[in-house]
């Protein structure tokens, strides 16, 4: 079945440094969805990706779809502590599922 | 616009008995699905429903069933609740068309459900 891996699995940082988790699929995907999970909360939308190699981004926030569509990154330049949570990719495959990445939770330290 | 709707928040079953999860959605999605997560997990597809009438099993559907008779309502019921079933559970809807909104996935807030 389709798996979506996403690594580190948590990360610590200070205050101010970058961040970046990545999303690997088994399959290639017709898009890729970010979302962010605040502790205690529901996951919450980011951006969606649908281009081989697009690029967005939201303030220090920057997104990544790989070549070959099976890959994406999501990087966090200059964390603060409102960054704090898990971020999840989901991958959407030609059913329309979408599936979700195992998730990497950050924390930051102040 | 309420959003996604879940209900309840909050509920400890004891093992082998049942209960609804209830989930409504004001937006008019043809999509809708149900998630769990466990602690410090990802989320798992329990069933899925492409629009009233269609459901269909995700990753982890044993243990559950659901309904899609109305584009708003999409219930899950857990028969002969286990320990297993401890969990998160989250529903969630979609838009399929598209556009920038197109396929995002807006979540309830989530149910935690704890079987003893």
């Amino acid at each position: 079945g389709q798996q979506v891996m996403q690594i580190p699995q948590y990360q610590h940082v200070q205050e101010g440094e970058d961040f970046t988790t990545y999303c690997n699929s088994s399959t290639t995907l017709s898009n890729i969805q970010w979302y962010k999970q605040r502790p205690g909360g529901h996951p919450v939308f980011l951006i969606q990706l649908v281009k081989s190699g697009e690029v967005k981004k939201q303030k220090r926030l920057t997104f990544q779809f790989g070549e070959a569509k099976k890959n994406s990154s999501l990087h966090i330049t200059a964390t603060q502590t409102t960054d704090v949570g898990t971020y999840f990719c989901a991958g959407r495959n030609t059913g329309n599922q979408f599936y979700f990445g195992t998730g990497t939770s950050l924390t930051v330290i102040p | 616009n309420a959003g996604v709707t879940q209900t309840p928040k909050f509920r400890i079953l004891k093992i082998g008995q049942s209960m609804t999860l209830q989930c409504a959605q004001d937006m008019n999605h043809n999509y809708m699905y149900w998630y769990r997560q466990d602690p410090g997990m990802g989320l798992k597809l329990i069933y899925y429903s492409v629009g009233a009438g269609i459901t269909d099993k995700g990753e982890v559907p044993n243990g559950y069933n659901v309904s899609r008779s109305t584009t708003e309502d999409f219930p899950l019921r857990l028969e002969l609740a286990a320990p297993s079933q401890t969990s998160v559970y989250f529903c969630a809807s979609s838009y399929s068309g598209q556009g920038p909104s197109g396929n995002t996935i807006y979540f309830g807030e989530g149910s935690w459900l704890t079987v003893v």
